[in-house]
């Protein structure tokens, strides 16, 4: 398996513009996470989802913020408008059914907002 | 809510020194608790994962202990090598719901 992919790597932005970010998890994993790092707050769970579903969202900043899953094998994040305070590494990871097996990231995406 | 502490925040040691990383936690009602690397401008690495029914787990010169009932867990890393330079965050899982919580990491430098 090619692990969790994510894209873009890097992604810079002017403030005000709309920004997605997308996650393929692992085939046959049934939780995905978005995670956001920062050096001030380490990393942040933002929203998990469970065969799709979102299940705990309370992580997500604002309204600014929306995450989506249509089917197993996609999720996106997006930032719409986007701030300079958005400026993080986002990182997904995805996990099977049985949690004890543990999670697996994806290499992130740098988000600038300038 | 639950809280994970890793101390110390950094640490540099000289080559072939023995050491321990320490993360605390709040609510022993876990799941189980991962260790990670996380080196420079990249992502997470998984090293290690103990249940919590296990008291330890070992892989290479790696050893993890759980003890749940104090909060507790260590990571041994035995013969450090300047290649060990990394980031280590330390997390768990609740019992209850799938989230992973973070410790703020300790930042290793290992000295050649």
């Amino acid at each position: 398996d090619a692990g969790v992919i994510q894209s873009p790597r890097h992604e810079v932005t002017e403030m005000g513009q709309e920004v997605t970010l997308r996650c393929k998890p692992i085939s046959g994993h049934d939780y995905l996470f978005w995670y956001r790092q920062t050096m001030m707050r380490g990393l942040e769970l933002l929203i998990y989802f469970n065969n799709n579903v979102p299940i705990d969202d309370s992580g997500m900043p604002e309204d600014r913020f929306s995450a989506k899953m249509p089917n197993a094998s996609f999720s996106t994040l997006k930032i719409q408008p986007s701030e300079p305070r958005d400026s993080a590494v986002y990182f997904c990871a995805s996990s099977p059914e049985d949690r004890g097996l543990g999670y697996t990231f994806g290499s992130g995406t740098r988000l600038t907002v300038v | 809510k639950q809280e994970v502490t890793q101390i110390p925040a950094a640490l540099s040691v000289p080559e072939g020194e023995n050491l321990v990383l320490n993360c605390s936690f709040t609510d022993s009602a876990i799941y189980n608790l991962q260790w990670f690397r996380q080196d420079p401008g990249k992502g997470l690495t998984s090293l290690l994962l103990i249940q919590s029914s296990q008291r330890e787990q070992t892989s290479g010169r790696l050893n993890a202990s759980l003890d749940k009932s104090s909060g507790r867990s260590t990571l041994y890393i035995a013969a450090s090598q300047p290649g060990d330079s990394a980031t280590y965050l330390c997390a768990v899982i609740h019992n209850q719901g799938g989230k992973l919580i973070f410790g703020q990491g300790t930042e290793l430098s290992v000295k050649p």
